[in-house]
């Protein structure tokens, strides 16, 4: 285990229904990181929390959205998704926001949008 | 614009043997590049990272090559296991406060 843990691990949703991703770490990290990891694609970040700030939104759509409310936790709500949102949702947990810390992810959450 | 890519999509390769996965990036400016493996229904691990001050890294039964010429990172895994099964990605950062960029992703498969 990695010491970050994510709920649910699979997501069935439809359009028009509202859910929340849940991530945990355990490593006493300040930064956390959600990716969207789609069939045949690369990692895309989405956004970077640091200190419980929002540091990075990676031009993601308004029907995610993210919350921190301390640096153990993080959520991702999703509403009124689209089928190309269905992918593998990624959490990301570092020491601190520098991409020259080591990441260490969750398993991921695979949501399906029908 | 700028892009990290790998060169063959899967790799198939007999228990014991080496295996080389290839990466190329395109960003000469970036400085910092790191190798994953993804389990199935797991997420990414950290395998090995490199400084671009550097041109060879090794850790246990892996060796990361880095030749900034042609810009070109390869994982070598020794001695390849069916545990080695997974799909591998480089990624690359150009900078400590910059995203890194991640590669596609190569499907290693290991033959018994």
């Amino acid at each position: 285990e990695t010491g970050v843990t994510q709920t649910p691990r699979h997501l069935v949703m439809g359009m028009t229904n509202k859910k929340s991703l849940k991530c945990e770490q355990h490593l006493g990290h300040n930064a956390m990181y959600w990716y969207k990891q789609s069939a045949k694609k690369p990692l895309e970040l989405m956004f970077v929390y640091n200190f419980k700030e929002q540091t990075e939104n990676n031009s993601v759509p308004s029907r995610f959205s993210p919350e921190c409310p301390n640096s153990s936790h993080l959520f991702l709500h999703l509403h009124t998704l689209q089928p190309e949102d269905s992918a593998l949702y990624l959490c990301a947990s570092s020491q601190q926001w520098s991409s020259y810390n080591e990441q260490f992810f969750g398993p991921g959450t695979r949501l399906t949008v029908l | 614009g700028e892009s990290v890519g790998l060169h063959l999509p899967t790799l198939s390769v007999q228990e014991g043997d080496n295996s080389i996965i290839n990466c190329a990036y395109s960003n000469s400016a970036s400085d910092y590049f790191i190798w994953y493996k993804q389990e199935s229904g797991k997420g990414p691990q950290f395998i090995i990272d490199i400084r671009s001050n550097m041109d060879k890294r090794q850790g246990q039964r892996v060796t990361v090559l880095l030749n900034k010429t042609v810009k070109h990172l390869s994982l070598q895994i020794a001695a390849t296991q069916p545990g080695d099964s997974a799909v591998y990605f480089c990624a690359e950062n150009t900078g400590a406060n910059s995203k890194l960029t991640f590669g596609k992703g190569i499907t290693l498969s290991v033959r018994p």
